[in-house]
């Protein structure tokens, strides 16, 4: 099966510019999570779906950040304005419905903020 | 709230040799998994191993085993005869019953010297 498409793969931008990523999971695949991942530390979880709704969001940066799937597949998130301190991989994965299923991860989309 | 918390930031190890990477973690939950993934440099994340809290058993693939003690809410990563491939950053994950809500560690870089 197909893994998790993420794009871009990069992006350098400016700080208070815009910039959006995309995600397509796992065909079947019911939850999906957005993370930043900071160099040198663990993925942080900003936003869960779990098909078109959102299951926590409690660690997204609201003021700035925004996330959607829309019809349960593909999501976006979007940052605006962005920050020098958003700079970081965004990772995004998805698994199958069931406690024991593990997450498979995108390749992340790395983000300079200059 | 979950913590998980990886104490060893770095370590290295010989070819062939073994290493266990530690790996702490904070809950109130009675239901939840926890699962190593690895991350190689400049390569996508993968799961490395997994353990239901439940099963007292401690899981096994391969060359990989854990040692999961529930009570001191610890789960251990041993690698057996390492091999050049596993050099990657390796992290620790906590992942919520039901809700499939997961909190990850800040990993260790393991280096494995020919």
């Amino acid at each position: 099966e197909a893994g998790v498409a993420q794009s871009p793969r990069y992006k350098i931008i400016e700080k208070r510019q815009s910039v959006a990523f995309w995600c397509n999971p796992i065909s079947g695949h019911a939850t999906l999570y957005w993370y930043q991942q900071i160099l040198g530390q663990g993925p942080k979880l900003l936003i869960q779906f779990q098909n078109n709704g959102v299951v926590d969001d409690s660690q997204l940066p609201k003021d700035r950040f925004s996330a959607e799937r829309l019809k349960g597949v593909d999501s976006t998130l979007k940052i605006q304005p962005a920050k020098l301190e958003d700079s970081a991989v965004y990772l995004c994965a998805s698994r199958r419905r069931g406690d024991y299923n593990e997450q498979f991860f995108g390749p992340g989309t790395r983000l300079t903020v200059l | 709230a979950q913590t998980v918390t990886q104490s060893q930031p770095e370590m290295s190890v010989q070819e062939a040799e073994t290493v266990t990477l530690s790996c702490t973690y904070d809950t109130s939950e009675s239901n939840y998994y926890l699962f190593w993934y690895k991350q190689p440099p400049s390569r996508q994340m993968i799961l490395v191993i997994r353990q239901e809290a439940y099963k007292q058993q401690n899981a096994t693939e391969n060359r990989f085993s854990v040692n999961f003690q529930k009570a001191a809410k610890s789960f251990s990563l041993k690698i057996s005869d390492s091999q050049l491939g596993d050099t990657a950053m390796y992290f620790c994950a906590f992942m919520k019953g039901n809700a499939g809500k997961s909190t990850f560690g800040d990993g260790t870089t393991l280096t494995v010297k020919p």
